[in-house]
């Protein structure tokens, strides 16, 4: 148990729907992160909050957006959804040391049908 | 980006040593990694070096760097079938002014009794 958690674990929804992931990092940690992870794209870098600003953003589309609150959690919202969308989403979080080391959460995977 | 990459499978008898390698892109890249992401699973750390090590050991784990061909390896001794999963090398990489870990496309480790 990596300590992160996300929330749901499976998310089925229809074209066109919008859904709302949601992470809570390890205790202490201040970084967030979000990865999509699919068969053909592999894992994919979409945004990186610390302590409630965007500091990092990757290949994240325009349809998607994030947001860290004040007691760290964070939510990543995917809206006008497309059957290319389906995938597993990670969130990860960091204590900031020198290594970067990234503690991930189970994921939750997402359905478009 | 440039991507960072892996043989896409590796197929082991238990009890044998397993190599998985990987090239990174960025030559300034101060820490590398590899993570493994069993079933069902997120990704867990399972260790790093520094750029300026050519060879960590952590028990059944050796990792050797070589940093004029940007090659990395995994060398895990005596493979278990509790060993098959997917195996990820990253590279610390900075981005938009943080360094985010750019992760290959995984090895997928199987291992037969």
């Amino acid at each position: 148990d990596s300590g992160v958690t996300q929330t749901p674990k499976h998310l089925i929804t229809a074209t066109g729907q919008r859904v709302t992931l949601r992470c809570s990092p390890r205790s202490g940690d201040l970084s967030v992160y979000w990865y999509q992870q699919s068969l053909d794209q592999g894992l994919q870098f979409l945004i990186q909050y610390y302590n409630g600003e965007e500091r990092a953003k990757g290949n994240i589309l325009e349809r998607f957006s994030a947001q860290q609150f004040p007691d760290l959690h964070s939510e990543l919202n995917l809206s006008s959804l497309e059957l290319g969308d389906s995938a597993l989403y990670f969130c990860a979080s960091s204590v900031e040391d020198v290594t970067d080391t990234q503690y991930f959460g189970p994921g939750t995977r997402l359905t478009v049908l | 980006g440039e991507d960072v990459e892996q043989s896409l499978f590796l197929s082991v008898r238990e009890g044998d040593s397993s190599v998985i390698n990987c090239t990174y892109t960025d030559s300034s890249s101060t820490y590398l990694y590899w993570y493994k992401q069993e079933p069902g699973a997120g990704l867990q750390l399972l260790t790093y070096i520094f750029s300026n090590m050519d060879m960590k050991q952590d028990q059944r784990l050796t990792v050797l760097l070589n940093k004029k061909d940007k090659h990395l390896s995994l060398r895990i001794a005596d493979t278990q079938t509790g060993d098959s999963a997917i195996y990820f090398c990253a590279e610390r990489r900075n981005t938009g002014g943080s360094y985010i870990p750019t992760f290959g496309r995984g090895t997928s480790l199987i291992v037969h009794p």
